[in-house]
């Protein structure tokens, strides 16, 4: 069964580096999304990406993530100087349509720890 | 604006126990889809279900069953018998069907429900 891969599964970067989590979607689908979960909080929508442009973003994502699929199956978050807050769960997801009319399949999830 | 809320923060029951998550949830459009996902420990997200909002047909599957009542907002998940696997947390999401103002679609979660089933 096709899924939704992520790596790495755990990254520990130092305040103020760059992470770039990487995500290889589903190899029919046409939308991307970034989600992000704090330790024992809710998922939260950060941006969603189709035909190579974001066609959605939360207040979350602001100038310091941005998004880019690089290649035919590469989908990559990028966050440019990471903050404490930024130590979360960052889950990828990719459906075949509109999020809503079709499943979104969630990747395993990268733990991203800022130290 | 989208809102879902989930009550109950943690449910504790007994194995073989039945248990009912419940899920209330705020759109303005009139076309939407809700989902459940389960998350256990190891962190993964797992489909459970999604329903659109012209279907309120209640749904079985297994020892799990989904009563959607658009008439309350309500999408509450049960789970009968329930086992020790299935502790996890439980989340509800609303994903609207039309695109925001923005051209975009996206999917709000609850808060999740922590289910612990003690054997």
């Amino acid at each position: 069964e096709p899924e939704v891969t992520q790596t790495p599964s755990h990254q520990v970067t130092q305040m103020g580096q760059e992470v770039i989590l990487r995500c290889v979607p589903i190899s029919n689908h046409l939308y991307f999304y970034w989600y992000r979960q704090i330790l024992g909080q809710k998922v939260e929508f950060l941006v969603s990406f189709y035909n190579n442009e974001i066609s959605e973003k939360s207040e979350i994502f602001d100038d310091q993530f941005s998004v880019e699929r690089p290649d035919g199956s590469n989908f990559t978050l990028k966050i440019r100087s990471t903050k404490l807050e930024d130590s979360a769960m960052y889950f990828c997801a990719s459906s075949e349509g509109l999020a809503g009319a079709n499943e979104q399949f969630f990747g395993p999830g990268t733990r991203l720890t800022v130290l | 604006a989208q809102k879902v809320t989930q009550a109950q923060t943690e449910i504790s029951v007994v194995e073989k126990e039945d248990v009912t998550l419940d899920c209330v949830y705020e759109t303005r459009d009139t076309t939407y889809y809700l989902f459940w996902y389960k998350q256990p420990p190891s962190g993964e997200l797992v489909f459970l279900i999604r329903r659109n909002s012209f279907d309120e047909q209640n749904e079985i599957s297994g020892r799990y069953s989904w009563n959607f009542q658009k008439s309350t907002s309500s999408f509450n998940f049960t789970i009968t018998a329930s086992q020790v696997v299935d502790s996890a947390v439980y989340f509800c999401a609303l994903s609207e069907a039309h695109p925001s103002s923005s051209g975009g679609f996206k999917t709000i979660f609850g808060a999740g429900t922590r289910l612990f089933v003690k054997a």
